[in-house]
């Protein structure tokens, strides 16, 4: 079972509202990951991070911002939320670049 | 371009029945190639990781095989159960960067019907 946790784990909010999801993991991993995943479709990712105070946006683009303040905890920020925001969206983390990946349970959110 | 296909898209199967995922793909250069189970809402789960040597690697129920020259892997489940109805992700890792990209499929959505 892996240890990566995150909140909320549904979410619904109306447009313009700013919300930050949560995620933290207690197996000391250095690198962490935020992904985004429609259904149906594969995952893309948004933010990654190699460690504390290191942060990269990823493959898609998004309005979304990070932070690595600490190694267990990387939280996701939407500073004015929109419907085109609504998704699923999936923290993971891992030893190295190339190793298993271990992934939250998800935050599905839904933008009114 | 990098990508990842699976096939089928959908499978529906009856208990205790085998069956067979495929995944083929074009990333260059391989690192390793990763087989995930992903249950309706919740994050995906590792079953196997394999890389350019390994040819099948099992666990438990689950056999993953990969043929590193014709670029393609397959996911056999064996004896299936009711709890195996679960979506099934092909990700392949490449050593173009020093991130180790990881390249998604769209996956294979099973159901096991009783």
């Amino acid at each position: 079972e892996a240890d990566i946790y995150q909140t909320p784990r549904y979410l619904v909010i109306g447009t313009g509202k700013k919300i930050t999801l949560e995620c933290s993991q207690t197996m000391g991993h250095d690198k962490m990951y935020w992904y985004q995943q429609d259904p149906g479709m594969e995952l893309h990712l948004i933010h990654y991070s190699y460690g504390v105070n290191s942060t990269e946006k990823g493959d898609l683009s998004s309005e979304s911002t990070v932070s690595r303040i600490r190694t267990e905890h990387f939280p996701l920020t939407l500073e004015s939320a929109r419907p085109s925001h609504t998704s699923q969206y999936l923290c993971a983390s891992s030893e190295s670049g190339d190793d298993i990946q271990y992934f939250g349970a998800g935050t599905r959110l839904s933008v009114l | 371009k990098n990508q990842v296909e699976q096939s089928p898209q959908s499978l529906i199967i009856l208990e205790g029945k085998n069956c067979t995922l495929q995944c083929n793909y074009t990333v260059s250069p391989f690192s390793n190639l990763r087989w995930y189970k992903q249950d309706t809402g919740r994050g995906p789960v590792s079953l196997t990781i394999m890389t350019f040597s390994e040819n099948t690697k099992s666990n438990g129920r689950y056999t993953a095989t990969l043929d590193a020259d014709t670029k393609q892997s397959s996911l056999h489940i064996t004896a299936s159960q009711l709890s195996d109805s679960a979506s099934y992700i092909c990700v392949v890792s490449d050593r173009g960067s020093t991130l180790g990209r990881l390249y998604f499929g769209r996956g294979t959505q099973l159901t096991v019907w009783p």
